[in-house]
C-alpha cells in the first residue's frame, strides 16, 4: 500500500512558471525522497531530505518537509518543457523497510 | 558505470507461458529491489535483497512469482505460469547503501529502464 500520496495527480503549466507538487504520508519517516520518471523510462532520484531537515535545495528544485503535518512539497522554479515527467515521493519509514512510493504527479510543461 | 541493466525491455507472451526478467545491478551496490508499476496500483515493491540474500518477499503477489540473486551482479524475476493480470512494467533498482545500524534502508535507488510485460 502507498505510504506517500502526491497531490495534484496532474498539473499543466506554461514554460517559465513554477510548479509545486505535494506529498502527504501516514507514519513517521527516516527520510523522504523525490524521483522523476520520463515517459517509458526508469525513475531517477532527484533529492533526499532527512526527517531532521526542513528545507533542501538542488538547482531549480526546492523541497520542504513538515514532519508535524507529515507532508512535503517539491517546487520546480522556472519550469522548462524538459521538466515534463511524472514526479514521485518515496518514504523510508522508521524500521527495517525500504522505500515506498506514491502514485505520482504528472507534470506537463507547455512551451 | 552503465547503470542498472534490465532485459528484456519488452516481452509479449501468452497466458500460461513462463517469463524470466533479468537485472544486472550497479557494481558495488549491495541492495537490489524489484518493483512492479501499473496505472491502477502505482509502484509496488515485490522483493528486495541485501548482499544477495532475500530480505522481504511479502510483496510477491503469488507463488507464481519467484526471484533469485545467485551473485552480486545478477538477479532474475520469474513468473510461471503468467497471467494477463501480470501485465505491467517491472523495474529493478539497486542501492549502494546496506541496511544501516538499526536496520534501515536509507539510500537513494538507481533504477533500470524497466521491462514492459504484456501477457495475452
Amino acid at each position: 500500500s502507498q505510504q506517500g500520496e502526491e497531490d495534484p495527480q496532474a498539473l499543466s503549466i506554461q514554460e517559465g512558471e513554477n510548479a509545486t507538487m505535494n506529498c502527504s504520508y501516514k507514519t513517521s519517516i527516516n527520510n523522504l525522497q523525490w524521483y522523476r520518471q520520463n515517459s517509458g523510462r526508469g525513475l531517477v532520484h532527484l533529492i533526499l531530505i532527512r526527517s531532521n531537515e526542513r528545507e533542501k535545495h538542488s538547482g531549480r528544485l526546492r523541497v520542504t518537509l513538515d514532519t508535524s503535518k507529515k507532508s512535503s512539497s517539491l517546487l520546480i522554479t522556472a519550469s522548462r518543457a524538459a521538466d515534463t515527467a511524472s514526479y514521485f515521493c518515496a518514504t523510508s519509514v522508521s524500521g527495517n523497510t525500504p522505500l515506498v512510493f506514491g502514485k505520482g504527479t504528472r507534470l506537463s510543461v507547455i512551451a | 558505470d552503465a547503470g542498472v541493466i534490465q532485459s528484456p525491455r519488452h516481452e509479449v507472451t501468452e497466458m500460461g507461458q513462463e517469463v524470466t526478467l533479468r537485472c544486472k545491478p550497479i557494481s558495488g551496490h549491495n541492495s537490489l529491489f524489484w518493483y512492479r508499476q501499473t496505472m491502477m496500483r502505482g509502484l509496488e515493491l515485490l522483493i528486495y535483497f541485501n548482499n544477495n540474500v532475500p530480505i522481504d518477499d511479502s510483496g510477491m503477489p503469488e507463488d507464481r512469482f519467484s526471484a533469485k540473486m545467485p551473485n552480486a551482479s545478477f538477479s532474475t524475476l520469474k513468473i510461471q505460469p503468467s497471467e494477463p493480470r501480470d501485465s505491467a512494467v517491472y523495474f529493478c533498482a539497486s542501492s549502494p547503501r546496506t541496511l544501516s545500524s538499526g536496520g534501515r534502508v536509507t539510500g537513494e535507488l538507481f533504477f533500470g529502464e524497466g521491462s514492459r510485460l504484456t501477457v495475452l
